[in-house]
């Protein structure tokens, strides 16, 4: 069955610590996107890329870093470097930019 | 200012009931979608609306789209326990750079 695989479903990480997400998608989509959502908010986009080795920064980049070495696969890093990454963190695939985005079931991350 | 609002962002209702949704942005777009994400859970393709005028429907959910109005709407008729969700709208607007821009989510709550 074609569809985006996040893994791990939960995540705990210490501080200081960087952690990595995984995002595959096997749909043959172009695009992919990392987004972050608090409790009871919206999305917010963090990384997203149009085409193999190739990737924009989003609205909350910082913090973050991506790479995208295949297209079926674009992991985002946490670093130390986010202050505050207790989140839950979906990532999407599309076709092409501005297209419809299908989403994984997403990670939750915790810090402890 | 590239912008997506929804409105009502909190609607709690009885099951029998109809009720709107509204996504109204900020320029032209040629593409709007619908999404729904239940407590915990990643987010699902409802409908995908791609001209003026364009209604899509599933069940008791009816969306539109107005691109002259730059106004979306959802419409929920009788409306049972089981819609009980939030409910996002995501525009790809012209000058985004072909980004998604989402709306804040309406968090829907329908009482026996």
């Amino acid at each position: 069955d074609g569809g985006i695989t996040q893994s791990p479903k939960y995540l705990f990480r210490k501080e200081g610590q960087n952690v990595t997400l995984s995002c595959e998608q096997n749909l043959n989509h172009d695009a992919m996107y990392w987004y972050r959502q608090d409790p009871g908010q919206g999305l917010r986009l963090i990384y997203y890329s149009q085409i193999v080795n190739d990737f924009q920064k989003g609205d909350i980049a910082e913090g973050y870093s991506v790479s995208r070495e295949k297209k079926e696969s674009f992991p985002l890093t946490v670093t130390s470097a986010q202050k505050n990454p207790t989140a839950f963190y979906l990532c999407a695939s599309s076709i092409g930019p501005g297209s419809e985005a299908f989403f994984g079931q997403g990670t939750r991350l915790t810090v402890v | 200012e590239l912008k997506v609002e929804q409105n009502p962002l909190f609607l709690s209702m009885q099951e029998g009931k109809n009720y709107t949704i509204y996504c109204n942005y900020s320029t032209t777009s040629d593409r709007l979608y619908w999404y729904r994400q239940d407590p915990g859970k990643s987010l699902e393709s409802l409908f995908v609306l791609l001209s003026n005028g364009a209604v899509k429907q599933e069940g008791r959910l009816m969306a539109s789209l107005d691109t002259k109005a730059r106004l979306s709407t959802l419409h929920i008729t009788a409306a049972v326990h089981d819609l009980s969700a939030t409910y996002f709208c995501a525009v790809d607007l012209r000058d985004s750079n072909y980004q998604l821009i989402w709306g804040a989510g309406t968090k829907l709550i329908i009482k026996p």
